[in-house]
């Protein structure tokens, strides 16, 4: 079976200063992950994923997420955070079968 | 590239009618998925299609919810009769390949409120 864990319902900050929004996941095999974002109203949004390769894996919108295989996480970040990053952020697990397997969402809320 | 649509947007019904929604994902994606997003709730898969078969429906509710999709191209989830529990965002996506290698793209949704 696979699972996402995000653990933090909302994460605060100050636009200018970093944000993180964390996730943990458990799959066996290689793991493919993903984040996306939601606005109100609107669908799923793809900000980046994992398959295979570098860690350090870059998106849209200068967000990043490094994967970490011994701790089993896909954190996001982006090193200077905007008003308007303020939204619902998914982190989601695939296997190689296809179905997805989100996380309950992080709130993000960036205040001026 | 034209995105995956859904219509209607919004739909309020009474509890135990019935209601359709419709899916039209991204031309040449073989896989459909159809995933309900219940408020302050991740989204969880009811149902994903491999071209016009069905790969996964462990967690569709087949007492009540159908879907179909017609020579593996548009798709349509059926609700048959309503609950109040069904109020949620339903969501369609599709990939280009089942193991989602190429990612997943999603509709805007359409959300559904049951009085």
């Amino acid at each position: 079976a696979q699972s996402v864990a995000q653990p933090e319902d909302q994460v605060n900050v100050a636009e200018g200063n970093p944000l993180t929004v964390k996730c943990t996941y458990s799959v066996s095999g290689n793991p493919y992950l993903f984040w996306y974002v939601q606005y109100p109203n609107r669908g799923l949004q793809f900000l980046l994923k994992y398959i295979t390769g570098d860690n350090l894996v870059k998106g849209s919108y200068g967000f990043e997420a490094e994967f970490n295989k011994s701790q089993t996480s896909f954190h996001l970040k982006k090193p200077s955070a905007l008003v308007s990053d303020s939204a619902l952020y998914f982190c989601a697990v695939s296997h190689t079968w296809g179905k997805l397997q989100f996380g309950a969402g992080t709130q993000v809320v960036v205040t001026p | 590239e034209a995105g995956v649509a859904q219509s209607p947007r919004y739909k309020i019904i009474e509890k135990r009618q019935s209601v359709a929604f419709w899916c039209n994902p991204i031309s040449g994606h073989a896989t459909l998925y159809w995933y309900q997003q219940i408020l302050g709730q991740g989204p969880k898969l009811l149902i994903q299609f491999q071209n016009n078969g069905v790969v996964d429906d462990s967690q569709l509710p087949k007492d009540r919810f159908s879907a179909e999709r017609l020579k593996g191209v548009d798709s349509t989830l059926k609700i048959q009769p309503a609950k109040l529990e069904d109020s949620a965002v339903y969501l369609c996506a599709s990939s280009l390949e089942r193991d989602g290698n190429y990612g997943y793209t999603f509709g805007s949704g359409t959300r559904l409120t049951v009085v």
